[in-house]
């Protein structure tokens, strides 16, 4: 069965830190990665893509991911109390995404 | 581009009774997945259409049945409806290019079986 782990939270972290999300994946045969935010009551909001090993910046966000130990991470920079929400991993399947269950993170102000 | 739009948003219904969501995806997308969303299970995929044949399926019972549609419209029924049933109902789309499956999600339409 394929699964998506993800600590479920909540990570609380002042408002300017760095928030770190990890997340693990047990299909080696995953090629894409996709990170959601979904805030509460409402749907989830795509907000990062990582194909390739390595790093992917975009504005505050980046996606890593090593697929040798099938680990995918999202660091968000100068967090701010607009980005409490809980974060949804999700890996590709064949036309498929299997997602985790969401870490929730805080920011505080 | 317009977005995923679901209808209706919000259903109440009774235990027995059956149900239909409906989805319209971004124009141009031709595959559409459908999710069930609970606090305590997460995202669970029920099914993905494209080009009106199922392609995919989750886990679920046979209660559980969709269909898509020329212009990529898709819906979804439930029969018989259960308490467990009670959840909020996701669709996506997706442009399927390659081998890159971003979805983008609609609004969701929130079930309550009572």
């Amino acid at each position: 069965q394929k699964e998506v782990e993800q600590n479920s939270g909540p990570l609380s972290v002042p408002e300017g830190a760095i928030a770190s999300l990890n997340c693990t994946y047990s299909d080696r045969g995953s090629q894409s990665f996709f990170w959601y935010r979904q805030y509460s009551g409402k749907s989830p909001e795509l907000i990062m893509s990582i194909y390739s090993n390595g790093d992917k910046e975009d504005g505050r966000f980046t996606a890593q991911l090593n697929k040798a130990s099938q680990y995918v991470s999202l660091l968000i920079r100068d967090s701010q109390p607009s980005d409490s929400a809980t974060y949804l991993c999700a890996a590709s399947g064949y036309s498929t995404l299997t997602f985790g269950k969401g870490t929730m993170l805080l920011v505080s102000p | 581009k317009a977005g995923v739009t679901q209808t209706p948003r919000y259903l109440i219904k009774t235990r027995g009774q059956q149900v239909t969501l409906s989805c319209s995806p971004i124009s141009g997308h031709r595959s559409v997945s459908w999710y069930q969303q609970t606090p305590g299970q997460g995202l669970q995929f029920l099914f993905e259409y494209f080009s009106e044949t199922q392609r995919n399926k989750g886990n679920f019972p046979g209660r559980f049945s969709g269909r898509q549609f020329s212009n990529s419209r898709s819906e979804m029924n439930v029969s018989t409806l259960e308490l467990g049933d009670s959840a909020l109902y996701l669709c996506a789309s997706s442009s399927t290019t390659g081998q890159v499956y971003e979805q983008y999600f609609g609004p969701g339409t929130r079930l309550t079986v009572t």
